[in-house]
């Protein structure tokens, strides 16, 4: 089974500073990964796939990089919305998920 | 426009057994990839199963194997999840989600997702 490996678990960042997210998966995934937005009480909102690929509708501040085992995701110029816990997802085998990373307002 | 809605969670006694629905519109679910994703509280989601267009059922988790069916009604449009010898490790939110097209099994689509509790 792959294993997806989240950090930080949380951090604090103030509205307007970019921050970054990583996610590894404990072997290859080529770019097989998804990253996720959830809010409190509601379901998991997809942002991007395929490692660097934004889902429609999903603003241009986020942006996801990487591949093999190693991906990040980065905020730009972090708004009020965007705090909440983010997760990512392999689909190279089968599915997993990281126990995510939360962004709390510092 | 696409929507998830499931219904069936509950409390429910260990050992018990739970029918989980998903009524899906905007879209017909014989034609995709879909599956049961569970979220336990403060946890990151875990998939369990899915299922495709071909009816094949692909597990995820093999702590529900044996223990857990997923079954689709066409004619209903509907998505199910038989969960029996129900555990307290099997307390979470129950997601049905949707992935875009057969090959690629991310979701674009939840639903809200329905609670259930396994507690005496």
């Amino acid at each position: 089974d792959i294993q997806m490996t989240q950090s930080p678990s949380s951090l604090s960042a103030f509205v307007g500073d970019r921050v970054t997210l990583t996610c590894r998966a404990s072997q290859s995934i080529s770019t097989w990964l998804a990253w996720y937005q959830q809010k409190p009480g509601e379901a998991p909102k997809l942002l991007i796939y395929k490692a660097s690929s934004l889902e429609s509708g999903v603003p241009s501040r986020f942006s996801g990089s990487g591949s093999g085992t190693e991906f990040t995701l980065t905020i730009n110029s972090l708004r009020p919305d965007d705090f909440a816990t983010y997760f990512c997802q392999q689909y190279n085998s089968l599915v997993t998920f990281g126990g995510g990373t939360k962004v709390e307002l510092k | 426009q696409v929507q998830l809605v499931e219904s069936g969670g509950g409390l429910v006694k260990p050992g018990g057994s739970l029918r989980l629905s998903c009524a899906a519109s905007g879209f017909t679910l014989r034609d995709y990839y879909v599956s049961w994703i569970r979220q336990a509280p403060g946890k990151g989601p875990e998939c369990l199963l899915s299922i495709g267009s071909t009816d094949t059922t692909i597990y995820n988790a093999d702590s529900v194997k044996g223990r857990f069916t997923i079954s689709r009604d066409n004619a209903k449009n509907s998505l199910y999840l038989q969960m029996n010898s129900l555990r307290a490790e099997d307390t979470a939110v129950y997601y049905c989600a949707r992935a875009p097209g057969i090959a690629v099994h991310f979701f674009d689509f939840w639903g809200q997702g329905t609670l259930v509790t396994v507690s005496s």
